[in-house]
């Protein structure tokens, strides 16, 4: 089983809806969580941290269920400009694990 | 406030020839990685450097590959001899923190290798 399992997708979503997606973990002693975006030929950048309370940054929202070992990232009111492979990064000891990422396609 | 910056961004060399990729991590950050992506295999760690010095590099495929960090400014990661099954998208990326925990990645632009 990989350490970082994510569902490649792709999710394809009107403009304007809600769409979530897990990441799961097979670490129990995975230390912090990220969700990165990376678009089509480009780097992966940072979308936010995932914090065991659960955080939002706008229309995006992370959470952490360290019982079932997965996070995930809901986003609302879905932008064409949201279309991208989100990745989920998971950090252990001094390792740091990338998903394969999930593509979303955003539809107009 | 510049980012991380790799060059070349793309490299094409025919199989058996020596590719030197390079890497500028910002300014102040303790930590650089090597990735390597592909469609199959995604983001692999290559290597990491905590102030200059590499800590893990269990992600390096084989001997024909190499890093160095020999100042806070600059890497290198050199594959010689390079093979078809090299090609990818190589990424260098930096971090604040030494060590890896909490501490977000930024990445540069990547370099994208094709090796014939």
């Amino acid at each position: 089983r990989k350490e970082v399992e994510q569902d490649p997708g792709p999710f394809n979503v009107p403009e304007g809806a809600t769409v979530a997606f897990n990441c799961t973990y097979s670490n129990s002693a995975s230390q912090s969580f990220f969700w990165y975006r990376q678009d089509c030929r480009k780097e992966p950048k940072l979308l936010m941290s995932v914090y065991s309370s659960g955080n939002e940054d706008g229309r995006f929202t992370a959470q952490l269920n360290r019982a079932s070992q997965y996070i995930s990232l809901l986003i609302r009111d879905s932008k064409l400009s949201d279309s991208a492979t989100y990745l989920c990064v998971v950090n252990r000891d001094d390792k740091i694990i990338f998903g394969k990422g999930t593509r979303l396609h955003i539809l107009p | 406030d510049a980012g991380v910056i790799q060059s070349p961004r793309h490299e094409v060399t025919e199989m058996g020839q020596e590719v030197t990729l390079r890497c500028k991590p910002i300014s102040g950050h303790n930590s650089l990685f090597w990735y390597r992506q592909t469609m199959m295999r995604g983001l692999e760690l290559l290597i990491y450097f905590n102030n200059n010095v590499p800590i893990d590099d269990s992600g390096m495929p084989e001997d024909r590959f190499s890093a160095k960090m020999p100042n806070a400014s600059f890497s290198t990661l050199k594959i010689q001899p390079s093979e078809p099954r090299d090609s990818a998208v190589y990424f260098c990326a930096s971090s604040r923190e030494s060590g890896t925990l909490g501490s977000p990645l930024h990445f540069g632009n990547g370099t994208r290798l094709t090796v014939t």
